[in-house]
């Protein structure tokens, strides 16, 4: 199994660029997750989708939109690129909501620069 | 809201000192508690939960209600620990498995 997997590995943008950040997981896992990792601040929740068709804010959702394609891609977009939002973004999953199923398996990041 | 705080960005030890990461949070209910760690060119990945109350590569966390405190503890520390540590915590109810994680701890193991 490939786990999750993210594409691309690093994106160079211009403000106002857009561009969609994708995301597959082969553990048929209900639940994913996107982050951003800042300096500083962590990793804060970009939108999640409890389960397929699903889909909801996490802590920092201004400026992007996601997508639940089907129950392995949850992918994330840029509409308009900011500086604002250079940074590097995870993708997640895990396999339940629930206690004790809620490992969250990692994608291997994706490095975005907006210029 | 939740929140959790790693008051420490920047940690070093020499090899074979004890470490101890420090992670405090602050939530009205009952949290569930985890330390994620990424080594260098490899992915996060969970190190520990409090729940399973198990020793990891020779870490612990003990969750403190009182102090609503969840550090992690190594009696010695290997230069292989040299990593980013993330404390997190999950939300009881219908979370969906969301976590609020810290600011994160680089940790140095010097030889």
């Amino acid at each position: 199994n490939a786990g999750v997997t993210q594409t691309p590995k690093f994106q160079v943008l211009k403000t106002g660029q857009s561009m969609t950040l994708q995301c597959a997981q082969d553990m048929n896992h209900n639940s994913m997750y996107w982050y951003r990792q800042d300096p500083g601040m962590g990793l804060r929740l970009i939108y999640y989708s409890a389960s397929e068709g699903t889909t909801d804010k996490g802590e920092v959702p201004n400026g992007y939109n996601v997508s639940r394609l089907n129950k392995r891609e949850f992918s994330l977009r840029l509409e308009s690129a900011a500086p604002s939002q250079t940074s590097v973004y995870f993708c997640a999953s895990t396999p339940l909501g629930a206690a004790g199923l809620d490992t969250q398996y990692f994608g291997p990041g994706t490095r975005l620069t907006v210029l | 809201a939740q929140r959790v705080t790693q008051p420490e960005k920047l940690l070093s030890v020499f090899k074979g000192a004890p470490v101890e990461l420090k992670c405090n949070y602050s939530y009205s209910g009952s949290p569930e508690l985890f330390w994620y760690v990424q080594y260098s060119r490899q992915r996060l990945q969970l190190l520990l939960r409090h729940i399973s109350r198990e020793s990891i590569k020779g870490f612990t966390a003990d969750l403190n209600k009182g102090e609503t405190s969840f550090h992690l503890k190594k009696p010695f520390a290997q230069e292989e620990d040299s990593a980013m540590y993330y404390c997190a915590l999950r939300a009881g109810g219908t979370s969906y498995g969301k976590l609020t994680f810290g600011q994160g701890t680089i940790l140095t193991v010097h030889p």
